[in-house]
């Protein structure tokens, strides 16, 4: 496909457990980014690649989010031992270098 | 097709004047816009916000206008320090969220 996707697009999950969320990207964008959208509100930085390499981490909130893009492409944000505020929609961006950002569609994630 | 664009790629500014970033957008349904600062290595931090019932917002030093009618939204950076020289992205966010190319802000001694 042509844009970023993301899944899945809905993750209910009861707290204490774990998820993954999966982006894949813009076929050759060289960087890819995660951010947490609140209801009403603009994404907020979690952390970012450039190729395999997580350039900045300082976004995630707490040790129980982590992210990986082990080849430089997909990319995973796992969150463990989900709580009830971990709830938002996630979204996955991707570009060339320093241009424009284009968006994935999200994961808005429920946690019971 | 939709876009939000920057008029300037790059801008410098000396050491305590203002300075103007500016920025197009063109979907008129977007009602929520966003300026993010991104310096080297690190990634987009929100520096304000602004929604489109509004036509202008102040932050601390920073200041930003909404002209509907023309569909440009400006960031003023008041006193600018060396602090801020990262590039400048602006993003409208409607039914889906759309990041501008960057502004890189050059800060001359």
């Amino acid at each position: 496909g042509a844009g970023v996707s993301q899944s899945p697009r809905y993750k209910v999950t009861k707290r204490g457990q774990d998820v993954a969320l999966r982006c894949d990207p813009i076929s050759g964008h060289v960087s890819l980014y995660w951010y947490r959208q609140a209801l009403g509100q603009g994404p907020e930085f979690l952390t970012y690649f450039n190729y395999e390499a997580q350039q900045d981490k300082s976004g995630l909130p707490n040790d129980r989010f982590s992210a990986e893009r082990p080849e430089g492409s997909i990319s995973t944000l796992t969150i463990q031992r989900t709580e009830q505020r971990d709830s938002a929609m996630y979204r996955c961006a991707s570009s060339s270098s320093l241009e424009t950002q284009y968006f994935g569609p999200g994961t808005r994630l429920l946690v019971l | 097709g939709e876009s939000v664009g920057l008029h300037l790629p790059t801008l410098s500014v000396q050491e305590g004047d203002n300075s103007i970033i500016n920025c197009a957008y063109s979907n008129s349904a977007s009602d929520y816009f966003i300026w993010y600062k991104q310096e080297s290595g690190k990634g987009p931090q929100f520096i304000i916000d602004i929604r489109s019932n509004m036509d202008k917002r102040q932050g601390q030093r920073v200041t930003v206008l909404l002209n509907k009618t023309v569909k440009h939204l400006s960031l003023q950076i008041a006193a600018t320090q060396p602090g801020d020289s990262a590039v400048y992205f602006c993003a409208e966010s409607g039914d889906k969220i759309i990041f501008g190319k960057g502004t890189r802000l050059h800060i001359l001694p």
